[in-house]
């Protein structure tokens, strides 16, 4: 299967510690997003990547959030200092950007579970 | 106003029949539109997408697209208990995807 991966699939911190998420895209996709979901909404986008470089951010995105993707290939995300309102499901998608950026379909990983204790 | 909305449900329907899901779009420039299915605890997983005004057919789904009205359906017909799941409704706002709260759907045996 050469779908999207997200690893970890679980992950329970601690309230203050910094957790790190990473995403492994469809082969040869150039463009790769993460969005964030909470119990009962739609998911939410956080930020996007044209190959290496982070063309959008969310306000969602705080100072305590960073996210990379430095050869244009896997993307990591960081939570620096969690907090309890920081648990939800982190998603990546990731499309092909062979199309223009409105019509491409994004095909979503199966998401990191973050619980802050 | 929310940009994308939908009716957060339960829609219960009958084995056999059909499931009609409706989304509600705020912004008039929005140019594609997605369905996406969500199991609880799964990630989304796209169903349709939708560009021109008028019906989309794929298998047992319809995705209807009204941009006059600012208006996009989902049909599934023949619904199967294993259709039970979260419908999400998504607009293309030039690159993220907005989505609804999602229309939960109960599918009865």
């Amino acid at each position: 299967d050469t779908g999207v991966s997200q690893d970890p699939r679980h992950k329970i911190t601690k309230r203050g510690q910094n957790v790190t998420f990473r995403c492994d895209p469809i082969s040869e996709h150039n463009r790769l997003y993460w969005y964030r979901q909470t119990l009962g909404q739609g998911p939410e986008f956080l930020t996007y990547f044209q190959n290496e470089a982070q063309l959008e951010k969310s306000r969602l995105l705080s100072d305590r959030f960073s996210a990379e993707r430095p050869k244009g290939s896997f993307s990591t995300l960081e939570i620096q200092r969690t907090e309890q309102g920081d648990s939800a499901m982190y998603l990546c998608a990731s499309s092909p950007g062979t199309s223009g950026r409105s019509q491409e379909t994004q095909y979503f990983g199966p998401g990191t579970r973050l619980l802050v204790l | 106003q929310k940009e994308v909305e939908q009716n957060s449900g339960p829609l219960s329907v009958p084995e056999g029949a059909i499931a009609s899901l409706n989304c509600t779009y705020s912004d008039r420039g929005s140019q594609s539109f997605f369905w996406y299915r969500q199991y609880s605890g799964k990630s989304p997983e796209l169903i349709m997408s939708i560009y021109s005004n008028g019906d989309k057919e794929d298998g047992r789904f319809t995705a209807q697209l009204n941009k006059a009205s600012q208006y996009v359906s989902l049909l599934i017909r023949d619904s199967q208990p294993s259709d039970s799941a979260t419908y999400l409704c998504a607009v293309n706002r030039v690159t993220a995807l907005i989505f609804g709260k999602g229309t939960t759907l109960s599918v009865s045996s």
